[in-house]
């Protein structure tokens, strides 16, 4: 059974202190990790999808990479707007679902 | 310009009422999903239509049906409501249900009283 696991469960940070969220899955074979961002009271958005070890992808202050058992979402010198709730999804080959599982995200917040 | 939009907001119903939440999407997708969203934040998939058809349907009692008139479109009625079945509810769309990135509406709230 898939299982993905978020931590930290929550973040403080002071503006322009960089950090990183980790998402550790276990699949038996991954199709995709998706990254979403979620604001309070609103649906999730959408950041980034990795396919493979070693991927990397980059969107302002924010960068993935992917390793085969574990995800890392890197914050760079964040700024309040940065605070919400960070979201990761994996598919896994097996099956035929394309359903993602999600974990249960990482709650930060960013102290100006 | 809303791609994905749901109705109502916010929903809050007395226990044994049956209540309607309606999604649209305008991105031309193929497949469209609901979504709940406990109080810990987790997001467990319950339905999943690809054009009008049903394709998943994971364990959720029988009094959650889900009704798609056309792609655009997949309503989910609930018939007795119970007091576990306060959560937010999430629509979602993806262009062919075969493992590209999902597009998330607002959400519902729905309170059970």
């Amino acid at each position: 059974e898939d299982q993905v696991t978020q931590s930290p469960e929550a973040l403080r940070l002071q503006e322009g202190e960089s950090s990183s969220l980790n998402c550790s899955y276990t699949v038996s074979g991954l199709r995709g990790l998706f990254w979403y961002r979620q604001d309070p009271g609103k649906g999730p958005e959408f950041l980034f999808t990795l396919y493979s070890a070693g991927e990397e992808k980059e969107k302002e202050r924010l960068k993935a990479t992917l390793t085969k058992k574990e995800s890392f979402l890197h914050i760079t010198a964040p700024k309040p707007e940065d605070s919400a709730t960070y979201l990761c999804a994996v598919q896994d080959v097996s099956g035929g679902s394309y359903i993602p599982t999600f974990g249960r995200g990482t709650s930060l917040i960013v102290h100006p | 310009d809303t791609a994905v939009s749901q109705t109502p907001k916010y929903l809050v119903t007395q226990m044994g009422n049956d209540k309607s939440i309606k999604c649209e999407q305008n991105l031309g997708h193929d497949t469209m999903y609901w979504y709940k969203q406990d109080s810990k934040k987790f997001l467990k998939i319950m339905f999943s239509y690809n054009n009008k058809e049903l394709i998943i349907n994971e364990t959720v009692p029988n009094r959650f049906s889900p009704k798609s008139p056309d792609k655009a479109h997949l309503n989910l009625h609930i018939n007795s409501l119970e007091l576990g079945d306060s959560a937010v509810y999430f629509c979602a769309s993806s262009l062919t249900g075969l493992g590209e990135t999902q597009y998330f509406g607002p959400g519902t709230r729905l309170l059970v009283l």
